[in-house]
Formats: structure tokens, C-alpha cells, sequence
């Protein structure tokens, strides 16, 4: 069956350094990946998409990697802040379908 | 603007009692519509989808149904709920012909006793 595995270990970093999160993947072949951040009690929120014929893609202080061949996307925050703590998901789509699937998450907390 | 509107935000039921769950978005047209459920420390779990008025997908054998009776309302029911139902229920949308973007709500908090 399809799965996506996110560490399941909350990640703990020093502001102002780099947080890196690692999403893989297995049984499935999606057409683009998706990360979104979720704060407690609230909905997710979108952050950056990836397409399989893309390698890297950027947003002010996010990265985002996708290897398709290792089937795994790496996220990253540089100069992390105290408000960067949040539960950061991992999310997979096919093309032209409807059922995306999401990780269960990891969470990061960025101390000052 | 596009906005997504989920209520209640939070309901406490006693088991066997019925459930209606809300969902409306405001500033898009024909848009497809989602009910997921988070249990916690867990990923969210597609429920069902619509990609228009009165097409509901299930995507998963349970005791919840879905409706869409207008372009942008999403409604989830249950005749009579189960423990197992408890959970974070989250609506979102994305745009037709799925660009892959989902938009939540901010999601109704559901605990059966």
C-alpha cells in the first residue's frame, strides 16, 4: 500500500539555523509533491509545491528538493525562527487525481 | 478573495446521536471540496470529495456520509456516532481541474463520549 513515512521524532533547533525535514515515500509514483505547515487546533496552510520534473523549488526562506529516484523530498527553513514552530506535512499527489495523501507530520520547534 | 468557512469548531455528542458538519467558499466558483479527518499524531485521512453539485466520491467504508448541495457547501453527517468517530474534521477546496493546492478550513473538533 502507498505510505509516507516523516519522522515521527520532533526536531529541535537553534534559531537562526537551517531545519531540515525529510519525507519518503514508498509504492507510490506521484506527479507532484506538496508541504504544508499546521499549527495546534488549526487547519494546515500551503506552503510550496513541487512537480516531478522539478529537482528544487524556493520560497523566501524555504527549499524544497524532490528525488524521484530515491523517492524522497527534503524541506528546508534556513534561519529559523521561533515562529517556525509548527508540525510541517508531506503531501502527494497523481496527476489529475483528487486523493491527495498526507504524512503524518513532524514537528519542529526553533529555540531563541 | 477565496475564503473557507467550517463550523462548529468544536462538538461534544453522546454515541448514537446524529452529526452535521458545515462547510462553505466564498470567492471561486465550481471548486472541488474535501472532508478529511486527523486522528491525533496521525495523517489526515481523505473521507470523501465532490468535484460538483451532488457528486460525492467515498473514499472510505464508515459510518459518515458526505453532501453538496450547493456549488460551494459541503456538508458531513452521520445518522448515529461511533467513539471511533471522534476526531479533527478538516474541510478544504482546491481549484477545479485540481492544481494540486488544497485550502482548509479551520476545522471542526469532534469528541464522542
Amino acid at each position: 500500500s502507498q505510505k509516507i513515512e516523516q519522522n515521527s521524532e520532533a526536531l529541535n533547533i537553534q534559531e537562526g539555523k537551517t531545519a531540515t525535514l525529510t519525507c519518503n515515500y514508498t509504492n507510490y509514483s506521484p506527479a507532484y509533491l506538496q508541504w504544508y505547515r499546521q499549527d495546534p487546533g488549526r487547519g494546515p496552510v500551503f506552503l510550496l509545491l513541487i512537480r516531478e520534473n522539478e529537482k528544487e523549488k524556493r520560497k523566501e526562506r524555504l527549499k524544497v528538493t524532490f528525488d524521484t529516484t530515491l523517492k524522497q523530498s527534503l524541506f528546508h527553513i534556513t534561519a529559523s525562527q521561533p515562529a517556525d514552530s509548527a508540525t510541517y506535512l508531506c503531501a502527494l499527489d497523481r496527476a489529475g487525481g483528487f486523493k491527495t495523501i498526507f504524512g503524518a507530520g513532524t514537528r519542529l520547534f526553533v529555540k531563541a | 478573495s477565496q475564503t473557507i468557512h467550517q463550523w462548529p469548531a468544536t462538538l461534544v455528542q453522546p454515541v448514537g446521536s446524529p452529526l452535521s458538519l458545515e462547510c462553505t467558499v466564498e470567492g471561486t466558483s465550481n471548486p472541488n471540496l474535501y472532508w478529511y479527518r486527523q486522528a491525533a499524531g496521525r495523517g489526515l485521512q481523505l473521507l470523501f470529495y465532490s468535484v460538483g453539485i451532488g457528486q460525492i466520491s467515498s473514499e472510505v467504508p464508515q459510518n459518515l456520509s458526505a453532501s453538496r448541495p450547493q456549488d460551494r457547501q459541503f456538508i458531513l453527517s452521520s445518522k448515529k456516532l461511533l467513539l471511533s468517530d471522534s476526531g479533527f474534521y478538516l474541510c478544504a477546496w482546491s481549484r477545479g481541474g485540481n492544481t494540486g493546492e488544497l485550502f482548509f478550513g479551520e476545522g471542526s473538533r469532534l469528541t464522542v463520549l
